[in-house]
């Protein structure tokens, strides 16, 4: 079954930076686009961007753009976010998610990683 | 301040059925992309509820049904049950921003 395994909650101080991990399984890694959305703690679901695991191409909303870097290790079938330049705001959840490229959805998703910013 | 407009809250008794709008623009819903909804039960990541519209994945029951209507997008809960106590989330691509943009999520009250 597919499924995505992110790595653990960090805490970090402004102007530090955190790498999330999504480790995928069940399906193969290169043909789906990976993407991340975080939620502030009981609010709504903001896009930051994806990644294509075949081509390593990247896409970026345009508020993250310069602090945000997506990658992935393909031996692993692993997807990272990097998020540089933290500031207090940054403190959320952050999801990868499977993205469905037929209908435009995300079908699966990560279980979430919390990142909180604090000095 | 999210692309789509959602209700904060509905509520509904257990059995009735409620129905949460989804407010998009031409440059999204209106433009033809299609809806997506989300549910979040407490504490656990967003699981695909509706895609394309008004498909189900397996598993969600014919209870969930989702439509689209001009720049607007609905999801109906029908015969409503306590685990249905959910935030709802709806989603589609907007072409100005050339990406996915999202609503600011419903809390679903079962009284």
């Amino acid at each position: 079954q597919v499924q995505l395994e992110q790595s653990g909650a960090e805490v970090k101080k402004p102007g530090a930076s955190v790498k999330v991990s999504c480790k995928t399984s069940g399906y193969p890694f290169p043909s789906y686009d990976i993407n991340w959305v975080r939620q502030d703690t009981g609010q709504g679901l903001e896009w930051m961007g994806w990644m294509n695991p075949n081509s390593g191409e990247t896409g970026y909303v345009k508020k993250f753009q310069g602090r945000v870097t997506m990658t992935r290790n393909m031996s692993t079938s692993t997807a990272y976010m990097e998020l540089r330049s933290l500031k207090f705001e940054d403190t959320a959840v952050y999801y990868c998610a499977r993205y469905n490229g037929n209908f435009w959805d995300f079908d699966f998703w990560g279980q979430g990683t919390l990142v909180t910013v604090s000095s | 301040q999210s692309v789509l407009t959602q209700p904060p809250s509905v509520s509904g008794a257990p059995g009735q059925r409620v129905i949460i709008s989804c407010a998009g623009s031409s440059s999204n819903i209106g433009a033809g992309y299609d809806v997506h909804w989300y549910q979040q039960l407490p504490g656990t990541a967003p699981k695909l509820l509706i895609y394309g519209n008004n498909n189900r994945p397996s598993g969600v029951p014919d209870r969930f049904s989702g439509s689209k209507s001009g720049t607007s997008a609905f999801l109906a809960i029908s015969g409503l049950r306590a685990e249905d106590e959910a935030d709802y989330h709806c989603q589609s691509y907007d072409r100005r921003l050339s990406g996915s943009v999202f609503g600011g999520g419903t809390k679903l009250t079962v009284l």
